[in-house]
């Protein structure tokens, strides 16, 4: 069964700052990876998403994220955060077995907290 | 204006009674979701249907029942077997961008159980 782990439970950092939220996933084959959003408030929505193809993927509001196989690992980075990015930030795996029902299994979440 | 609406925002109920929440989606999606989002847990599946009149089991399905008639409508009913029945529900549905299926969330249900 896949599982996601997301260490980093609350982070706290001031405005320009560089961020890298950590996301390893337990599954050896082929999966899809995500990041979602929840600004306080706000629906979750879509911040960036792991296909295939170039690892480093780019998403909304200037995140990233690199896809590194050998180390099960789709960690978000943002070279220089905002105060309107505190959210919680939650990472999501689609494993192969689950490709055609689409069943997300999604880390804890972290909780990023920006201070002006 | 396309969208998943939740209502209501907020659900307050004696323990030992069913409660329904409804879930409504006008993007045509095929596939849609329950998920429960409890503090430190982050979302957990309870249960998704891909077409009508099907649905699965999720990881924490015990407790809950849903239907899906219609393609547009996925109501979960929280049964008076469910443990802990007090948490924040959210509703998604799916749609197919070339090989790739992308989940979009409603605003949620926060369900109190007292």
């Amino acid at each position: 069964a896949q599982s996601v782990s997301q260490h980093n439970h609350h982070v706290i950092l001031s405005e320009a700052a560089s961020l890298e939220l950590g996301c390893n996933y337990s599954y050896g084959g082929t999966v899809n990876l995500f990041w979602y959003v929840q600004y306080p408030g706000q629906h979750l929505q879509l911040l960036l998403k792991y296909f295939s193809g170039d690892p480093l993927v780019k998403g909304i509001k200037g995140f990233e994220a690199e896809f590194i196989k050998s180390k099960f690992s789709f960690n978000l980075r943002k070279p220089s955060v905002q105060w309107s990015d505190t959210a919680e930030y939650f990472c999501a795996v689609n494993a192969r077995e689950n490709f055609g029902n689409e069943k997300l299994t999604f880390g804890t979440g972290t909780r990023l907290t920006i201070i002006p | 204006d396309g969208g998943i609406t939740q209502s209501p925002k907020y659900l307050f109920r004696k323990e030992g009674q069913n409660v329904t929440l409804s879930c409504e989606q006008n993007l045509n999606h095929d596939a849609m979701y329950w998920y429960r989002q409890d503090p430190g847990q982050g979302l957990r599946l309870i249960y998704y249907s891909q077409i009508v009149n099907d649905f699965q089991k999720g990881d924490i399905a015990e407790g809950y029942s849903v239907s899906r008639e219609k393609k547009e409508s996925f109501p979960l009913t929280v049964t008076s077997a469910q443990k802990n029945p007090t948490a924040f529900y959210l509703c998604a549905s799916s749609t197919r961008t070339g090989s790739f299926y992308e989940q979009y969330f409603g605003p949620g249900t926060r369900l109190t159980v007292t």
